[in-house]
């Protein structure tokens, strides 16, 4: 595997559902990101992880619970999820945040809360 | 506040050229991003500007007017596969993206 992978690709879960998203890099990066990509709207910056430390939480609702267990593992905790928070998950990566870098984005989770 | 500002949706003919705008205001400004995603896919890099002028890659070509907060994306020859959205970014002075959007791109024969 090259880049950054997720699974599941896709994902539908009732309200009272607890799942998990994984995001996995192999690129030897520093840093990984959450995103949220709604239709017509900017990519939502979740949450941001440098060196498996927790750097960014851009007041997400406590259903939403991240993971790090490594730099090259990133997981996305579910539960209690509501219709609205239905939209694509992207994970991404980057070298470091401490200067400009791209930023390699994973496939997306496409998760619909019924 | 922050915020960037592009099309929502252009329709462009196979062999044309296309100019995708985008203005931006920001805190602080470390360098601007061209992204490209086709539906269903993972965005993918296309371009970086953090000094002004016209960037050349091939058949995109990417500009930044630094002084007045503003971004294009040219794409020439037009192909089918261009066919997706083009998402802008600004790297802020906290090194954090600002995204835009994105402006999807319908190509028609």
């Amino acid at each position: 595997e090259t880049g950054v992978t997720q699974t599941p690709r896709h994902l539908v879960m009732g309200m009272t559902n607890k799942k998990s998203l994984k995001c996995e890099q192999h690129l030897g990066h520093n840093a990984m990101y959450w995103y949220k990509q709604s239709a017509k709207k900017p990519l939502e910056l979740m949450f941001v992880y440098s060196l498996e430390e927790r750097v960014e939480n851009n007041s997400v609702p406590s259903r939403f619970s991240p993971e790090c267990p490594n730099s090259s593992h990133l997981f996305l905790h579910l539960h209690t999820l509501q219709p609205e928070d239905s939209a694509l998950y992207l994970c991404a990566s980057s070298p470091g945040l401490d200067r400009t870098y791209e930023q390699y984005f994973g496939p997306g989770t496409r998760l619909t809360v019924t | 506040g922050q915020n960037i500002d592009q099309p929502t949706e252009m329709t462009a003919t196979e062999g044309a050229i296309v100019q995708i705008n985008c203005t931006y205001q920001t805190s602080g400004f470390n360098g601007l991003f061209w992204y490209q995603q086709h539906a269903g896919e993972a965005p993918t890099f296309l371009s970086y500007n953090v000094l002004d002028g016209l960037e050349e890659k091939g058949r995109f070509s990417s500009f930044l007017s630094r002084s007045k907060g503003y971004s294009y994306l040219l794409l020439k020859e037009l192909q089918m596969k261009d066919s997706a959205s083009y998402l802008c970014a600004v790297m802020d002075s906290n090194y954090q993206l600002i995204w835009g959007a994105g402006t999807k791109l319908i190509i028609k024969p």
